[in-house]
């Protein structure tokens, strides 16, 4: 069964360093998300992308957040300067035109 | 703009008892509406989903959810539930137009059983 595939699963980063979170979504999907959940608090919407731009996205996705598809299969979510807050599970998702997302299994981000 | 609350943030049940966890939303649009399970540190796993149809939507490990325009609920229940059930479950609405379907999560209900 095809499925979202995030890397890392873990990364411990310094505060201030730059982060690269990398998700491959299902193949025939067009719709990209990524999402965020602080640890013990709810899932929250980051962007959403379609058709190689941003479609949406929520006040905690701010200049320190970029979102690419660079190569066509990678949907990445890179954050320029990292804050003690940023701290937290991302999970990335992908969709048809059905309304369904499917999730990966979350890439956990430690800021230090 | 849609919502969802759940309103337990706990909900302790013994072992082999029913447990209902409540989901309400709000939404000017027509309504896709899903439940996950997350595990301590894993990740987010689909119970069940109702996109149209059945009202009544059966999902896995035995639970299931009924779809209530009127009353804009959408309930998860289970008749008996296990110790493994043990876990935080997530409601979450999207709307059914085109475009991006995001989901607006709730806060979360844990369920933790005990034997």
């Amino acid at each position: 069964e095809p499925e979202v595939t995030q890397t890392p699963s873990h990364q411990v980063t310094q505060m201030g360093q730059e982060v690269i979170l990398r998700c491959v979504p299902i193949s025939n999907h067009l719709y990209f998300y990524w999402y965020r959940q602080i640890l013990g608090q709810k899932v929250e919407f980051l962007v959403s992308f379609y058709n190689n731009e941003i479609s949406e996205k929520s006040e905690i996705f701010d200049d320190q957040f970029s979102v690419e598809r660079p190569d066509g299969s990678n949907f990445t979510l890179k954050i320029r300067s990292t804050k003690l807050e940023d701290s937290a599970m991302y999970f990335c998702a992908s969709s048809q035109d059905t309304g369904e997302l499917f999730f990966g299994e979350g890439s956990r981000l430690t800021v230090l | 703009a849609q919502s969802v609350t759940q309103l337990d943030s706990q909900v302790p049940v013994f072992e082999e008892a029913p447990v209902e966890l409540r989901c309400n939303y709000s939404s000017s649009v027509s309504v896709y509406l899903f439940w996950y399970v997350q595990y301590p540190n894993q990740g987010l796993q689909l119970l069940l989903k109702y996109l149209s149809g059945s009202t009544l939507v059966k999902g896995i490990n035995g639970f299931e959810a009924e779809f209530n325009k009127s009353q804009t609920s959408f309930h998860l229940r289970k008749p008996s539930v296990h110790i493994s059930d043990t876990a935080e479950y997530f409601c979450a609405v999207s709307d059914g137009g085109s475009g991006t379907y995001k989901y607006i999560f709730g806060t979360g209900t844990r369920l933790k059983v005990l034997a």
